[in-house]
């Protein structure tokens, strides 16, 4: 199994809502990343897990929670988002995180829309 | 600081044209640098990658990257372009190892084919 499978694909929440996304991977990797994507921009880093446990927070808003259950799931956590927050919102894996030598691989992304 | 520049927002070509996307790279250290492509509304999907040897990199759907570290320059190449490569490409440049370890993305290039 050579994929980071992202669930759902397609998220409309409102403001006042609780969510959240999953991914999940079975390739062995122990680093897991969430990124956040707008139209026509490239992917922004949020979040780094390396075994499991948060090695890097790009000052992200706390209304973004990650979670790492277990080697194979990543979990982010939505709540009181705003409709800037509207993207498209990536999980990758590598081997580990000094894997600059083995690159990522991406899922396919949930689109979120806050409206 | 490393960055990481494609100096073409939007490329187009013709069906069977070959095709040339630029990326130019800054960077301390020996790069690990890595071309992606996304189509609509989808994950990013590892085309190539280099961290050492041969600079001359082959990848999956026919494309090629030259590593130039007198120009630092990582340019993505095919001889002869398909209408299923209409996508957006986005270069990469990876730091070796660590826990800060992180991808930093060009702005990406978005590429049209004619029929």
């Amino acid at each position: 199994d050579t994929e980071v499978t992202q669930t759902p694909k397609h998220l409309v929440m409102g403001m006042t809502n609780k969510k959240s996304l999953k991914c999940e991977q079975h390739m062995g990797h122990r680093a897991m990343y969430w990124y956040k994507q707008k139209a026509k921009k490239p992917p922004e880093l949020m979040f780094v897990y390396s075994y499991e446990k948060l090695s890097i927070n790009e000052s992200v808003p706390s209304r973004f929670s990650p979670e790492c259950p277990n080697s194979s799931l990543l979990n982010l956590h939505l709540h009181a988002l705003q409709p800037e927050d509207s993207a498209l919102y990536l999980c990758a894996s590598s081997r580990t995180t000094g894997s600059g030598s083995y690159g990522y691989t991406f899922g396919s992304g949930t689109r979120l829309t806050v409206v | 600081a490393q960055s990481v520049t494609q100096p073409d927002i939007h490329i187009t070509v013709s069906e069977g044209a070959s095709l040339e996307l630029r990326c130019n790279y800054s960077y301390g250290a020996t790069p690990y640098l890595f071309w992606y492509v996304q189509s609509p509304g989808q994950g990013l999907q590892l085309l190539l990658k280099y961290f050492s040897g041969d600079t001359l990199v082959q990848g999956i759907k026919g494309f090629e990257a030259e590593f130039k570290r007198s120009q630092s320059s990582f340019n993505l190449r095919k001889p002869s372009v398909h209408w299923s490569d209409a996508a957006e490409y986005f270069c990469a440049v990876g730091p070796y190892g660590g826990a800060t370890n992180k991808l930093i993305f060009g702005t990406g290039t978005l590429l049209a084919v004619q029929p």
